[in-house]
């Protein structure tokens, strides 16, 4: 069956460290989203790529980057991880309208 | 401003009593509302999606409609395992980006 791993599941790290979070499907569908999900806020969409070398700017993306140097891979980029950073991040996949998602890393930063 | 909004934020229900949950939204060009479930700890997972006014879905105690300004999911007779929080999102005419909600928490108790 098709799905959508996201890696490592939880992770801490301190104020200014590189952190990068994993995105891997199996659904070979050509778009993939980043979005955090923080209390009162719902979700926000931080990064998004419509194939292969394409990414573009969510509403949330300063001091997040991607590159998508494949269909499987979505790779999230906290280039100087801040507090304010710390965050459940979701992955989600889609094929045309519905999206499918991923089960989550949480983000703490110390 | 293109937004989507959930109500109540909360609701809390006996085991049997049926009841609805709002999603009124404010985007030109809509292409698609999706309602969610999402559990704790879990990525949201997909459960209709409406294209156009007048359409219904269904799933086992679970009902969406949509008018022309707001989605309705009902759920009747509902027992706890139904207890989550149900999200909806809308997508508009010219990309893939979909536009969420904040969610309502639905609590079932037996």
């Amino acid at each position: 069956d098709a799905e959508i791993t996201q890696s490592p599941r939880h992770k801490i790290t301190e104020t200014g460290r590189q952190v990068t979070l994993a995105c891997h499907q199996t659904w070979n569908h050509n778009n993939m989203f980043w979005y955090r999900q923080d209390l009162g806020h719902g979700l926000r969409l931080i990064h998004y790529s419509y194939g292969v070398h394409d990414t573009n700017k969510g509403e949330v993306s300063d001091g997040y980057s991607v590159s998508r140097s494949n269909t499987e891979d979505l790779p999230l980029t906290l280039e100087s991880a801040a507090s304010s950073q710390t965050s459940v991040y979701f992955c989600a996949t889609s094929g045309g309208y519905e999206q499918y998602f991923g089960p989550g890393t949480r983000l703490t930063v110390t | 401003e293109d937004q989507v909004t959930q109500s109540p934020e909360a609701l809390r229900l006996q085991e049997g009593e049926s009841s609805s949950l709002n999603c009124s939204y404010t985007v030109s060009g809509l292409r698609g509302l999706f309602w969610y479930r999402q559990d704790p700890g879990k990525g949201p997972e997909f459960l209709f999606t409406l294209y156009s006014a007048g359409e219904e879905k269904e799933k086992e105690r679970l009902k969406a409609t949509l008018t022309k300004k707001e989605s309705f999911l009902h759920i009747t007779a509902p027992k706890p395992e139904d207890s989550a929080t149900y999200l909806c999102a809308v997508r508009m005419d010219s990309n893939y980006q979909l536009i969420w909600g904040a969610g309502t928490k639905l609590i079932i108790k037996p």
